[in-house]
């Protein structure tokens, strides 16, 4: 079956490293999307991509970025960690402009010490 | 711009009682509008979502959501609850022109046996 993976599942790293989480999706959806999820805060959209090559900040995208060299993946990285990107991290996709709904993955946890 | 507001965190209800969880919308422009349910430890599924036509819409374990557009609100409704519903539910609203999506904060409904 078809689906959309996120690696790892639980990551923890020191302050100040660079980390990137990998989603990696087989519908060969052409939009994909990355959120943040904090208490109190809902889900926040990060980046967000409509295809090769295409990348677009969302409304917290500092400290965060995206590339797009292929359908199946969209990595998010971080490029400094800081404590405040502690995190549940989401990436989800959808076909495209005339479809609806997005398809979520299970979620990265990260913990940034 | 598009934005979801979600009026309660948190509903506590007993088991076989009804529910409602509330959701508001703001847009300039026409919109899709979505429910999505967050299990425990779980990614995010869609339970349903309204594009267009009857304003009454039904989507899976019995939920279902009615689309005001003079109120801007889409809540949700289920006339009887069951233990297993305990979860986080998100509102989530995207434009007819753009893919991505934006959710509330979330409200979690946690049932009382």
């Amino acid at each position: 079956d078809a689906e959309i993976t996120q690696s790892p599942r639980h990551k923890i790293t020191e302050t100040g490293r660079q980390v990137t989480l990998a989603c990696h999706q087989t519908w060969n959806h052409n939009n994909m999307f990355w959120y943040r999820q904090d208490l109190g805060h809902g889900l926040r959209l990060i980046h967000y991509s409509y295809g090769v090559q295409d990348t677009n900040k969302g409304e917290v995208s500092d400290g965060y970025s995206v590339s797009r060299s292929n359908t199946e993946d969209l990595p998010l990285t971080l490029e400094s960690a800081a404590s405040s990107q502690t995190s549940v991290y989401f990436c989800a996709s959808s076909p495209g402009p005339r479809d609806t709904e997005a398809f979520f993955g299970q979620g990265t946890r990260l913990t940034v010490v | 711009a598009q934005s979801v507001t979600q009026l309660d965190s948190q509903v506590p209800v007993f088991e076989e009682a009804p529910v409602e969880l509330r959701c508001n919308y703001s847009s300039s422009v026409s919109v899709y509008l979505f429910w999505y349910v967050q299990y425990p430890n779980q990614g995010l599924q869609l339970l349903l979502k309204y594009l267009s036509g009857s304003t009454l819409v039904k989507g899976i374990n019995g939920f279902e959501a009615e689309f005001n557009k003079s109120q801007t609100s889409f809540h949700l409704r289920k006339p009887s609850v069951h233990i297993s519903d305990t979860a986080e539910y998100f509102c989530a609203v995207r434009s007819l022109i753009a893919s991505k999506i934006i959710f509330g904060s979330g409200t979690r409904l946690s049932i009382r046996p």
